[in-house]
């Protein structure tokens, strides 16, 4: 089976701009997660869908929003962007989400803000 | 809320010897895995292993096995015959009853040297 695919891998965005990162989890899994990943904070739990309902949330602002399609693929939006919001944007899949499955992450998304 | 300890920032080995890392974790939850993930300098984040809580007996692949210690809430993972390819940051992550939500520690950058 293919692996987790987020696009693009890079991205360099200005202050105040939106942007929307993609991820297509592996085939058959209905569970994608998305997280942040900072050298100061570490890997920070932003949100999961299933079956295109979002079920749990981490304690990021509204402006980090998501939604996750029929197919299962997923996309994360952050709008007015900060300096502060640069980092590897992490999405990862898993066939049911709960805790007791491991999840499968994608190379990441590397997001500059200038 | 539960929290995931790597006390460790960096640790060092001589290529075919022996290494552990250490984790501890805090949560007030009975059921619940735990994993280990490997990041390598590409940025994949990879599972190296996982543990089931309500398992007495220590998981084991290949060369990487652990130590759980549910009284102490304790997790390490031991790499036999470490290899130049097991350089990375490794990271403890915990997983509960929330949905599609990993806890993850600080890291622990191994350094394999030949």
């Amino acid at each position: 089976k293919a692996g987790v695919t987020q696009t693009p891998r890079y991205l360099i965005k200005t202050r105040g701009q939106q942007v929307t990162l993609s991820c297509s989890p592996i085939s058959g899994h209905r569970s994608v997660s998305w997280y942040q990943q900072t050298p100061g904070q570490g890997l920070q739990f932003l949100f999961e869908y299933f079956s295109e309902t979002q079920r749990n949330k981490g304690n990021f602002p509204g402006r980090f929003s998501g939604r996750q399609f029929s197919n299962s693929r997923s996309e994360m939006n952050v709008s007015t962007l900060e300096l502060g919001d640069s980092a590897l944007y992490l999405c990862a899949s898993s066939p049911q989400g709960a805790g007791s499955y491991e999840q499968y992450f994608g190379p990441g998304t590397r997001l500059t803000v200038t | 809320a539960q929290t995931v300890t790597q006390s460790q920032p960096e640790m060092s080995v001589q290529e075919a010897e022996t290494v552990t890392l250490s984790c501890t974790y805090d949560t007030s939850e009975n059921n619940y895995y735990l994993f280990w993930y490997k990041q390598p300098p590409s940025r994949q984040m990879i599972l190296v292993i996982r543990q089931e809580a309500y398992k007495q007996q220590n998981a084991t692949e290949n060369r990487f096995s652990v130590n759980f210690q549910k009284a102490a809430k304790s997790f390490s993972l031991k790499i036999s015959d470490s290899q130049l390819g097991d350089t990375a940051m490794y990271f403890c992550a915990f997983g509960g009853t929330s949905y599609g939500k990993l806890t993850f520690g600080q890291g622990t950058i191994l350094t394999v040297h030949p």
